[in-house]
């Protein structure tokens, strides 16, 4: 069982509208949250990264965590169609001992 | 800064053979991450070196898969007598920090298709 669930599988939005991704972990050892985005034909790239309870905004884009639930999330406000893409939950342990272990991914569509 | 460099960017194999994946990670980061990319798995962690040590290899299939890191510059990962299951998209990235929270720095991977 991956140790880093995201959820939905994919979404559709319109150009303008909100996108919200869910992260949870089953592993109470994990510190460290990133949001990553794919877009296709390209590695992940940083969206960014959250690391204390409560909420961080940078621009259009908004990251929750919980650490007492383990969930973390992300909410994308006036959506373009150029946020289209995977969007990757990360998470790893304090130690530098253990890689950063990734959700299965969710996929983005904006619509014009 | 060119980023992590990764080639070749795509690879083509017959059943059986060996794949040789090769991986240049930003200059000065210290820790270079392999993962594999598929539909159906999502992002696999495969092994993790940091100053060029392997340090956890816990997502690398047991057979046939190999990696290495002979000098800062540059890791391989290598695959022998390839199967189809093989077929993905190999991720490298490195990062900067010696401790878990630090960004991950991703190549535009290697799409290897096992015929």
């Amino acid at each position: 069982q991956q140790k880093v669930q995201q959820s939905p599988e994919s979404l559709s939005v319109p150009e303008g509208g909100m996108a919200s991704f869910n992260c949870t972990s089953s592993d109470r050892n994990f510190q460290y949250f990133w949001w990553y985005r794919q877009h296709s034909g390209e590695g992940p790239k940083a969206l960014m990264s959250i690391f204390s309870d409560g909420d961080k905004k940078e621009g259009r884009f908004t990251a929750h965590l919980n650490k007492a639930s383990l969930h973390v999330s992300l909410h994308i406000r006036d959506s373009q169609p150029s946020d289209s893409a995977l969007y990757f939950c990360a998470a790893s342990e304090h130690n530098n001992n253990n890689a950063p272990r990734f959700g299965a991914g969710t996929k983005l569509t904006v619509k014009p | 800064n060119a980023g992590v460099i990764q080639t070749p960017r795509h690879k083509v194999t017959g059943k059986g053979q060996e794949a040789t994946l090769w991986c240049e990670p930003i200059s000065g980061h210290s820790a270079v991450f392999w993962y594999r990319q598929t539909i159906v798995q999502g992002l696999e962690f495969l092994t993790y070196f940091r100053n060029q040590a392997p340090i956890d290899d816990s997502g690398m299939p047991k057979e046939r898969f190999s990696a290495q890191m002979p000098n800062q510059s540059h890791s391989t990962l290598k695959i022998q007598s390839t199967q189809p299951q093989d077929s993905a998209v190999y991720l490298c990235a490195s990062s900067s920090q010696d401790w878990g929270a630090d960004t991950q720095y991703f190549g535009p991977g290697t799409r290897l298709l096992v015929l």
